[in-house]
């Protein structure tokens, strides 16, 4: 079984803040990626990865950074947290897609990160 | 407008019955899509990809209309254990091409007894 694991579930922060969310994948997978829940508005794409020191941005990658420094690792980065960061933050994994046929690789969820910016 | 919509619910439904839920999506060049479900309070987990021919898993029946640019997932004879968030999902270009996927807002589940 896939194993994403999230450093923390349940974090507060104060605003201004560098705060740092990390996620590890336990499967060798080449994509890993970042999103945050909110309600009404779903899961959104911050930031993916798909090879180390590689990243690419999302929907809504304002105010956020990523590092992929090894491959089973993808940490995510407030810059400076602000309170309009309070969210539930997801991180995901998955193999390689192939090249230009259909792939249907699913993607594997950590627990979450619960984070309140104060 | 968003990448994928979904009706957000909930819907409410006793057990036995048929429900179905449908999905949009705005980019015609997405090839993935995937109903994944969330339990309340936990991650996202796959439930089933949708192939284009439409594909059954046991009580649940996707389907992909390319035309019209929907899907839909039909849950037939409904448990209470059903009950949850269903999530649309699509497949994503990056700006360098590379795919990411596209989560719809889901739609709530409630099975009654």
């Amino acid at each position: 079984d896939v194993k994403v694991t999230q450093s923390s579930r349940y974090l507060v922060k104060r605003t201004g803040e560098k705060v740092f969310l990390e996620c590890v994948q336990d499967m060798d997978h080449e994509n890993m990626f970042w999103y945050r829940q909110d309600p009404g508005l779903g899961l959104r794409l911050i930031y993916f990865s798909y090879d180390v020191k590689m990243k690419e941005k999302g929907d809504i990658p304002e105010g956020y950074s990523v590092s992929r420094e090894k491959k089973e690792r993808f940490s995510l980065i407030l810059e400076s947290a602000s309170t309009n960061q309070t969210s539930m933050y997801l991180c995901a994994s998955s193999p390689m897609w192939g090249g230009t046929s259909l792939s249907n690789q699913p993607q594997h969820f950590g627990d979450g990160t619960r984070l309140s910016i104060l | 407008r968003k990448e994928v919509e979904q009706d957000p619910g909930p819907f409410n439904v006793p057990e036995g019955a048929t429900v179905a839920f449908n999905c949009t999506y705005s980019n015609s060049a997405s090839q993935s899509f995937f109903w994944y479900r969330q339990d309340c309070r936990k991650e996202p987990k796959l439930l089933m990809s949708v192939y284009s021919s439409g594909n059954e898993d046991g009580r649940f029946t996707a389907q992909l209309n390319r035309a019209s640019q929907y899907i839909s997932l039909l849950i037939r004879d409904s448990k209470l254990s059903d009950s949850a968030t269903y999530l649309c999902v699509v497949n994503y270009y990056g700006d360098t091409g590379r795919r990411a996927l596209t989560f719809g807002s889901g739609t709530r589940l409630q099975v009654q007894p």
